[in-house]
């Protein structure tokens, strides 16, 4: 049973080029949620996909923006990037609904320059 | 918005020696996670604490919840060195976790 699966898992942009990043969740999850970790930082929450829909937003600009797919795979886009956008970002997949663990990916690391 | 707290950030320790981490948080939550993450690498879940005085144990490591208290502990017993991490409580509330900085773990032999 794959778990969640994350591409690339490097990738280099320069600052105002955009970037898509893209996640398949755990087999039976219907839920994708995305995190940003700085280096030496928590991980922050992005926003959260259900249905084909945002279902949470959290205190990140539009540049950033989601989509997801009928199989449930999702992907992360991020337009005019900055310096700082440079970080690890994080799939996590799970089932709706209470009491569900979310399991994460391994992660894609983007470098900004 | 949910505020969560960690501490120490910084933990250095000698093998077999016990300590805990302590997780405070601000407001109600549905269930609180915690996590370890190696350098480089992504996050690994540990425990998940589903209600008030959850208590759970994985080989040296047990995690409680006090949800009137909105604090969690995490308890190292007589550490190793392969506990050397960063770890992370969450706390899942408004269709999301809130990570606390977390707590860089170092233990020495």
């Amino acid at each position: 049973d794959a778990g969640v699966t994350q591409s690339p898992t490097h990738l280099i942009k320069t600052r105002g080029q955009q970037v898509t990043l893209r996640c398949s969740p755990k087999s039976g999850h219907d839920t994708v949620s995305w995190y940003q970790q700085a280096l030496g930082q928590g991980p922050q929450f992005i926003f959260q996909y259900y249905e084909e829909e945002e279902r949470q937003r959290g205190n990140f600009p539009d540049r950033f923006s989601g989509h997801q797919f009928p199989n449930y795979s999702s992907e992360l886009n991020v337009n005019a990037l900055l310096l700082g956008d440079s970080a690890l970002y994080l799939c996590a997949s799970s089932l709706i609904g209470l009491n569900t663990e979310a399991f994460f990916g391994q992660g894609t690391r983007l470098t900004v320059v | 918005e949910l505020k969560v707290e960690q501490n120490p950030l910084f933990l250095s320790m000698q093998e077999g020696k016990n300590y805990t981490i302590y997780c405070n948080y601000s407001t109600t939550s549905d269930r609180l996670y915690w996590y370890r993450q190696d350098p480089g690498k992504s996050l690994e879940s540990l425990f998940v604490l589903l209600s008030n005085g959850a208590v759970k144990q994985e080989g040296r490591l047990m995690a409680s919840l006090d949800t009137k208290a909105r604090l969690s502990t995490l308890h190292i017993t007589a550490a190793v060195h392969d506990l050397s991490a960063t770890y992370f409580c969450a706390p899942y509330a408004g269709n999301m976790l809130t990570f606390g900085g977390g707590t860089r773990l170092m233990v020495k032999p």
